[in-house]
């Protein structure tokens, strides 16, 4: 159980272009979704809470007009990288919580950017 | 100073070592403490948690949290080439707006060669 998809895995788009990745948990619902972004060697930095039904909490120095995040289901929740550039190129992954313990929280595989 | 250091390594071992992989943090709020497994390309999976000081064993997994050094680490014995993958220590507060979410260390990249 507990299982977190996301979708596409792997997207290429042009700089200027908005991307939208989708987050699901496939067998429970999730009230509260959190979206990471990992760089290469480097560790995984929260970038927003996002809850269901209200407006995500986002981390400090992320530009939530930039990375929109809407959270419309208790079983979907979306990022929108708008106005994608070069620097924004990363891996994406986000997780799911069926309660709420820290140790409750299920990770989806990612999803790789890259902004050409 | 970040919250969470963790040594990046890589680190290599034969397989059949025993090894000890650390992370040291700076906010005396956390109160949970976790470490998780990242394969290439992939999302962190949950190998152990543990509240508070102490140790927890599970297999060929220990944890052990230290609150008073603000140390944790983790020991595989026995490790085997499937061992290999990016090890991530996460911690996270008590309550208020902390509790749940993760502050991550930068990861431990392990190899064990046969």
């Amino acid at each position: 159980g507990a299982v977190v998809s996301q979708h596409p895995s792997r997207v290429i788009c042009k700089s200027g272009t908005s991307v939208k990745i989708e987050c699901r948990s496939l067998d429970f619902q999730a009230t509260t979704m959190f979206w990471y972004r990992q760089f290469p060697k480097q560790s995984l930095m929260l970038m927003a809470t996002s809850n269901e039904g209200s407006k995500a909490t986002y981390e400090q120095g992320v530009e939530k007009d930039k990375f929109l995040i809407n959270h419309a289901s208790l079983t979907l929740s979306t990022l929108t990288v708008t106005s994608a550039h070069p620097e924004d190129s990363s891996f994406y992954i986000c997780s799911a919580r069926t309660g709420p313990a820290a140790d409750t929280q299920y990770f989806g595989p990612g999803t790789r950017l890259t902004v050409l | 100073q970040k919250e969470v250091e963790q040594d990046p390594g890589p680190l290599s071992v034969p397989e059949g070592a025993i090894v000890s992989l650390n992370c040291t943090y700076s906010n005396s709020a956390f109160q949970y403490f976790m470490w998780y497994r990242q394969y290439s390309r992939k999302g962190p999976e949950l190998l152990m948690y543990t509240y508070s000081s102490g140790n927890k064993e599970d297999g060929r997994f220990t944890a052990q949290v230290d609150k008073s050094s603000k140390y944790i680490s983790l020991f595989i014995r026995d490790s085997q080439p499937s061992d290999s993958a990016t090890y991530l220590c996460a911690m996270s507060g008590a309550g208020g707006t902390s509790y749940g979410k993760l502050t991550f260390g930068q990861g431990t990249i392990l190899t064990v060669h046969p």
